[in-house]
């Protein structure tokens, strides 16, 4: 157990809804990363908050919003779903924001758009 | 970004024997990661290991930054090792981790 949690562990939804994915980050942890792992991308880094603020942006859709609460627990937000979207999605945390920081990963949320 | 070029892509092992996971990176990193997806999806901290030899159970890692590679032995294995592994780095000066395309191991008894 990381002690990184995701809520929930599954999602079956249909094309066109919006869902909420939420994380909470180990204890002391200020650093939230998102996570998507598609079968045809593999696993790429969409977005980091640290300590409420958006700190770095990777290969995020429009459609997708994330952000981080004042008890540092994060919502990704996924709206206007295509099938495409289908993917496990991962939740990390680490200690700080910088580079040296060791991540640890969630049990990830599996999104089934229908 | 940066290439993460982990090898062989599928290993299939009797139970007993070792091996070695290779992966390649194509910039200067500063954090390396390795991990162990079970087949139930769950991404497992194996080592944090920019540099330098780690050795944990049956399982060891090493990283030549310089020579921009990390190695994974795993020895003796067991059934319960199956699953994909990934090497993950952080590029100098991204807070992001790059993940490679993975190694899936299956143990046979």
């Amino acid at each position: 157990d990381s002690g990184v949690t995701q809520t929930p562990k599954h999602l079956i939804t249909a094309t066109g809804q919006r869902v909420t994915l939420r994380c909470s980050p180990r204890s002391g942890d200020l650093s939230v990363y998102w996570y998507q792992q598609s079968l045809d991308q593999g696993l790429q880094f969409l977005i980091q908050y640290y300590n409420g603020e958006e700190r770095a942006k990777g290969n995020i859709l429009e459609r997708f919003s994330a952000q981080q609460f004042p008890d540092l627990h994060s919502e990704l937000n996924l709206s206007s779903l295509e099938l495409g979207d289908s993917a496990l999605y991962f939740c990390a945390s680490s200690v700080g924001g910088s580079a040296n920081n060791e991540q640890f990963f969630g049990p990830g949320t599996r999104l089934t758009v229908l | 970004g940066i290439q993460v070029e982990q090898s062989p892509p599928d290993l299939i092992l009797q139970e007993g024997a070792n091996s070695t996971l290779r992966c390649n990176f194509s910039d200067s990193v500063n954090n390396l990661q390795w991990f162990h997806q079970n087949p139930w999806g769950q991404l497992i901290n194996l080592f944090y290991i920019p540099s330098g030899t780690k050795q944990n159970g049956r399982l060891s890692a090493t990283t030549v930054a310089t020579e921009r590679y990390s190695l994974l032995y795993i020895s003796s294995s067991q059934t319960t090792d199956s699953g994909v592994y990934f090497c993950a780095v952080r590029k100098t000066g991204a807070n992001n981790l790059f993940f490679g395309t993975g190694t899936r191991l299956t143990v046979i008894p």
